[in-house]
């Protein structure tokens, strides 16, 4: 079946250090893509997607290109702020939306 | 944005109690919501779907007879956890599909649920 396998964490960066968090899936059919983020004590939010081979989202400095041929979808940014310690989810769904698959979570800590 | 609300947002009770979560979507027209399960450090679980007038789906290994959901309208929501154990303490989170936006999924905040 259709699954993400994400980076474990958790990460420790320093304040403009640059970012790369690891997605890789498994999937039937042409999935969309997908990067939440779970700030503390809140809900997951839609941080960016893709929906096709070679697409690329972009949210707030980070970005992921959807990588067919590796089947990847790896998260990054160039200099991380202290504000963006929080926990990043990598997910796939199928095209009508229908199933959600998610990896495990990477937790991200950014130090002054 | 869309707006989804989950209540409570903390909840402590006795074994063998029910609770019951509600999520509501705030301005938006939810045709299917789903209910995740979040282990510490762990990925969400999928526990069932829900379409709105229709009786849940329940992913494998979830029992339907303890996790009870109700979707009676567009806007809401709930599950009930029947006679709550220890182990069933969890961190739980709703999420709802709008219907013009069917690849995005609108989350709640999460209930933690704590059984003594």
């Amino acid at each position: 079946g259709d699954s993400v396998t994400q980076m474990e964490g958790p990460v420790t960066l320093s304040e403009e250090a640059f970012l790369t968090i690891n997605c890789t899936y498994t999937a039937t059919g042409y999935p969309s893509l997908f990067w939440y983020v779970q700030y503390p004590g809140e809900g997951l939010q839609l941080l960016l997607k893709a929906t096709k081979a070679d697409d690329k989202g972009s949210n707030k400095g980070f970005e992921a290109t959807y990588r067919k041929e590796t089947t990847s979808f790896h998260l990054e940014k160039g200099s991380v702020q202290v504000s963006d310690s929080a926990v990043y989810f990598c997910a796939l769904s199928d095209r009508a939306g229908n199933q959600f698959y998610f990896g495990t979570g990477t937790s991200l800590t950014v130090i002054p | 944005g869309a707006v989804v609300s989950q209540h409570p947002s903390r909840v402590i009770c006795k074994s063998g109690t029910s609770v019951k979560i509600e999520c509501r979507s705030l301005d938006f027209q939810a045709t299917t919501m789903f209910w995740y399960r979040q282990f510490p450090k762990k990925s969400l679980m999928l526990m069932a779907t829900s379409n709105e007038g229709s009786k849940a789906t329940y992913e494998q290994g979830v029992e339907k007879d303890k996790f009870l959901i109700n979707h009676a309208s567009l806007t809401l929501s709930t599950l009930t956890v029947t006679s709550a154990h220890p182990e069933d303490s969890s961190f739980y989170i709703c999420s709802a599909r709008a219907l013009l936006a069917l690849e995005k999924l609108f989350f709640g905040s999460g209930t933690q649920l704590s059984v003594l």
